[in-house]
C-alpha cells in the first residue's frame, strides 16, 4: 500500500488566495483526520471523518476553513481566503479499526506559506 | 477533555546509551490507547510503540519500551542503545478508543538529540 498521499508537499501562496489541500487515505480506511502542526499549537485536530461522514469539526478554527470527503478516497481541506497565521504544516491521516488497533497513519504532510 | 503533557522540551543522549522521555495524560476514560509517534526532519509522523490501557504488560518494540502506570496516568518512553538515526521530536498521544476511531491528542512534543 501506498500510504497516507497528501498533495502538494509545498504550498506558497499569497494572503487573500483560495488554497486547496488534498489527502488521499489508505484503501479501505474509514475514518480520515487533518491535523494542522505550528510551532506555538502544536498538532491540533482540525477535523475528522467516518466513513465519508463528518463527525467533528470543533477544531476548524474560522468560516474560512472547510473539509469535504465526497467519497471514501478522497477528501480536501479548503481555506478561502488564507491569511500568513494559516501557514502551518497540514497532516491528513486515516485509520480503521480492526479489532483493538486504532493506529492513524499520516501522510507527510503539506507545508503551507501565506505570504 | 482528555489533555497530554510533554514537560521535557528538549532531551539528549550519548549514542549506545538509554534515554526516558516523559509523558503525563489526563482523562476520565479506563480503556484508552496510548501511542509514540516519531517525528524526524523529514517530518513524516511515524509510529514507534502503542500501548492498550487494559494490558498491565509495558509495550515493547525491539530497542523501544514503555512504563504505563495507569493510576498515575504516566506514559513513558524508554529508548536503549540510542542510535544517531533516533534524533528526532517525539510526539506523545492518546485516543479514548470507542467511536473516536483513531482521533489523537498530543503532548506538546520532545526533540530528541543524540551525540556521537
Amino acid at each position: 500500500d501506498a500510504g497516507v498521499i497528501q498533495s502538494p508537499r509545498h504550498e506558497v501562496t499569497e494572503m487573500g488566495q483560495e488554497v486547496t489541500l488534498r489527502c488521499k487515505p489508505i484503501s479501505g480506511h474509514n475514518s480520515l483526520f487533518w491535523y494542522r502542526q505550528t510551532m506555538m499549537r502544536g498538532l491540533e485536530l482540525l477535523i475528522y471523518f467516518n466513513n465519508n461522514v463528518p463527525i467533528d469539526d470543533s477544531g476548524m478554527p474560522e468560516d474560512r476553513f472547510s473539509a469535504k470527503m465526497p467519497n471514501a478516497s478522497f477528501s480536501t481541506l479548503k481555506i478561502q481566503p488564507s491569511e500568513p497565521r494559516d501557514s502551518a504544516v497540514y497532516f491528513c491521516a486515516s485509520s480503521n479499526r480492526q479489532g483493538s488497533s486504532t493506529e492513524a497513519f499520516f501522510g507527510q504532510g503539506t507545508r503551507l506559506t501565506v505570504v | 477533555a482528555q489533555t497530554v503533557t510533554q514537560s521535557q522540551p528538549e532531551m539528549s543522549v550519548q549514542e549506545a546509551e538509554t534515554v526516558t522521555l516523559s509523558c503525563t495524560y489526563d482523562t476520565s476514560e479506563s480503556d484508552y490507547y496510548l501511542f509514540w509517534y516519531k517525528q524526524p526532519p523529514s517530518r513524516q509522523m511515524i509510529l514507534v510503540i502503542r500501548q492498550e490501557a487494559y494490558k498491565q504488560q509495558n509495550a515493547t518494540e525491539n530497542r523501544f519500551s514503555v512504563n504505563f502506570q495507569k493510576a498515575a496516568k504516566s506514559f513513558s518512553l524508554k529508548i536503549s542503545d540510542s542510535q544517531l538515526g533516533d534524533a528526532a521530536m517525539y510526539f506523545c498521544a492518546y485516543n479514548a478508543g470507542g467511536t473516536s476511531y483513531g482521533k489523537l491528542t498530543f503532548g506538546q512534543g520532545t526533540i530528541l538529540t543524540v551525540h556521537p
